[in-house]
């Protein structure tokens, strides 16, 4: 079975800090997908961010980026600078199968407050 | 941009009520899906349709049917509405491939009263 663990369940930090969302995820399939999605107030799930399990670069854009280590199956998520606009419900999620269709597995998700 | 809409974002109801949810998107996906959402319990699986008239069950399907007669617009349907049926919807489309990203729509929050 998929899970996709988020032992984080709100974090607060201070304007211009740096945080990190942890995101910890089993599978047994070979080749799987991992996504970062943002919820803010709106309530709108906004797609960030995918990877496949054959690539474990990190991935960086603008001041978010990701970590992905197959070895310890977490795919964390870092924000750099936090602004109060990053307030929001982040969900990591994960879809996988080597065969049939691929449904998504969501964590739980974490809550980041952004304070100025 | 892919657009996914739902027909409202706030609904009330009263137990035992037939209730309609409608969602369209505008990209041609093949693929829709209906989550809800619960505090503590992230996202869960309702319903998915990967075709027109093509329906396969979720996580948790009890309570609810869809219906996907278009390829554009896929309904939830509470049969009958309870109040446990009190929560956030979200539906969702993704383009063709099994392994596509999902793009979702704004939410609609139902209170079954």
């Amino acid at each position: 079975a998929q899970k996709v663990t988020q032992a984080q369940t709100e974090i607060s930090v201070v304007e211009k800090e740096d945080v990190t969302l942890d995101c910890v995820y089993e599978t047994r399939d070979t080749t799987y997908y991992l996504f970062w999605y943002k919820q803010p107030p709106s309530g709108e799930l906004v797609f960030l961010i995918r990877r496949n399990s054959f690539d474990e670069q990190n991935e960086i854009s603008g001041r978010y980026s990701w970590n992905f280590q197959k070895s310890t199956s977490s795919f964390n998520f870092t924000i750099t600078a936090s602004q109060v606009v990053d307030s929001a419900v982040y969900f990591c999620a994960l879809s996988g199968g080597d065969t049939g269709f691929q449904k998504l597995v969501f964590g739980t998700g974490t809550r980041l407050l952004v304070s100025p | 941009d892919v657009k996914v809409t739902q027909s409202s974002r706030y609904l009330v109801k009263r137990t035992g009520e037939k209730v309609f949810l409608e969602c369209v998107q505008d990209m041609d996906h093949e693929n829709m899906f209906w989550y809800r959402q619960d505090p503590g319990l992230g996202l869960r699986l309702i319903y998915f349709s990967y075709d027109v008239k093509m329906k396969e069950k979720g996580d948790i399907p009890e309570g609810y049917s869809v219906s996907r007669e278009k390829k554009e617009r896929f309904s939830l349907i509470l049969e009958s509405a309870s109040t446990n049926q009190t929560s956030m919807y979200l539906c969702a489309s993704s383009p063709g491939t099994r392994t596509d990203t999902q793009y979702f729509g704004p939410g609609t929050r139902l209170t079954v009263l």
